[in-house]
């Protein structure tokens, strides 16, 4: 397509379950970043992949959150035994030389 | 460490007014990009503008324009002429190495411009 997809883009989850959300990047892109945000904040990077090399994970806040990044191309975050401070928006953005491409987001709220 | 201020929360105009947003950044680095996005409701965002710390020139878009002052490390918007389609969330953001770094944003302002 000709923008960074995600999906889905709300998810409504029970405490405790895992959730995995879903970004597909513009093609060609090489670079992919997840940021979330939470209500009333700005971005805040959670992991960076860039071709093969091995993903800049600083940013994750637990180790509940985890992602990977398919054939380069397709990207999964997945968060593990939600919390209810877990509840954001979960952008992706893909990037090339000119720059970055934000999807829509997934609206994550555990209850 | 790298941090961007934005210290307006919520700024509210009227039509036709003209508005700034402020932008301050701390940085270490020597070689730096700044960034604004807008993000209107739908939630998407939307980017406006990327500068270098090497180009110091303002720019000016349609009613759009930056002003970049590295001696008071501060990357402005302001908008000209406002209109109710600029209501937003506008975030101003910083990253150390353009194209294949992590960008730290600040909070945000929301701009609400009223008919």
């Amino acid at each position: 397509g000709a923008g960074v997809s995600q999906s889905p883009s709300n998810k409504v989850t029970e405490k405790g379950k895992d959730v995995e959300l879903r970004c597909d990047p513009i093609s060609g892109h090489t670079a992919l970043y997840w940021y979330r945000q939470s209500l009333g904040q700005g971005l805040e990077f959670l992991i960076y992949f860039q071709g093969n090399s091995a993903p800049d994970k600083s940013g994750l806040p637990s180790d509940r959150f985890s992602a990977e990044r398919t054939g380069g191309s397709v990207s999964t975050l997945t968060i593990q035994r939600t919390q209810q401070e877990d509840s954001a928006v979960y952008l992706c953005a893909s990037e090339d030389s000119n720059g970055y491409t934000f999807g829509s987001g997934t609206r994550l709220t555990v209850v | 460490a790298q941090k961007v201020t934005q210290a307006q929360t919520e700024i509210s105009v009227v039509e036709k007014e003209d508005v700034t947003l402020d932008c301050v950044y701390e940085t270490r680095d020597t070689t730096y990009y700044l960034f604004w996005y807008k993000q209107p409701p739908s939630g998407e965002l939307v980017f406006l503008i990327r500068r270098n710390s090497f180009d110091e020139q303002n720019e000016i878009s349609g009613r759009y324009s930056w002003n970049f002052q590295k001696s008071t490390s501060s990357f402005n918007f302001t908008i000209t002429a406002s209109q109710v389609v600029d209501s937003a969330v506008y975030f101003c953001a910083l990253s150390a190495r353009y194209n294949t770094d992590k960008l730290i944003f600040g909070t945000g302002t929301r701009l609400q411009v009223f008919p």
